[in-house]
């Protein structure tokens, strides 16, 4: 059964930085590659990355290559994504999803996490 | 890598049919069959609609079909539904295990 779960709400201050989980089950884990989407408010979607969690390749859009790390603990089936030198422009309801490798399809999405930059 | 080119808006009258154009480039849209179509309402998750191009997961109504030409892929949705007024995302694989979203559209059922 194809799963993921993501951690709460964060509020940080500029300049700082996040770690956003999201807990899959076993099945999810072994199976599935996991990619992080984000959402501005009243933006549209914004692809960030992709993590396979099977062996912790990972791949990250241009736009945040070098602020952007995305890690797996396989001890608790759990995918992080870590974002840092935050501003207000971070501020949106981070996603991490799904897709059954070589679909091209985002087909489970967590509940998402609202991470918001404020001084 | 840029967004790929949707309109912003599109409208249809209840029973109507719709399509929303992606725009991308050779680059992506033009070189690859990893092109999917999201549904999203306020203030909830995106939802899978079309993936492949034209392939619908399990429980996605058959109104809704998806297809490519060149670099420009497009979404239909036919029989227009008033609960299909909501935002859609186009989505292509663009390089290095990466991939890159439409600017969403906005579809009103007038």
């Amino acid at each position: 059964q194809v799963q993921v779960v993501q951690s709460g709400a964060e509020v940080k201050k500029p300049g700082a930085s996040v770690t956003v989980s999201c807990k899959t089950s076993e099945y999810t884990f072994t199976s599935y590659y996991i990619h992080w989407v984000r959402q501005a408010p009243g933006q549209g979607l914004q692809y960030m990355g992709i993590i396979d969690p099977r062996g912790g390749t990972t791949g990250y859009a241009q736009k945040f290559q070098g602020r952007v790390t995305m890690t797996r603990d396989t001890s608790t089936s759990t995918v992080y994504m870590d974002l840092r030198g935050l501003t207000s422009d971070d501020t949106a309801v981070y996603y991490c999803v799904t897709e059954r490798p070589g679909s091209g399809g985002f087909d489970v999405w967590g509940q998402g996490t609202l991470v918001t930059v404020s001084s | 890598q840029s967004a790929l080119t949707q309109p912003a808006s599109v409208s249809g009258s209840p029973g109507q049919s719709i399509t929303i154009s992606c725009t991308g480039t050779s680059s992506d849209v033009g070189s690859s069959r990893l092109v999917s179509w999201y549904q999203q309402y306020p203030g909830k998750a995106p939802k899978l609609m079309i993936y492949e191009v034209n392939k619908r997961p399990s429980g996605v109504s058959n109104r809704f079909s998806g297809s490519k030409s060149g670099n420009t892929a497009s979404l239909t949705i036919s029989g227009l539904q008033a609960e299909d007024e909501a935002d859609y995302y186009c989505c292509s694989y663009a390089s290095s295990r990466t991939y890159v979203f439409g600017t969403g559209s906005k579809v009103t059922v007038l």
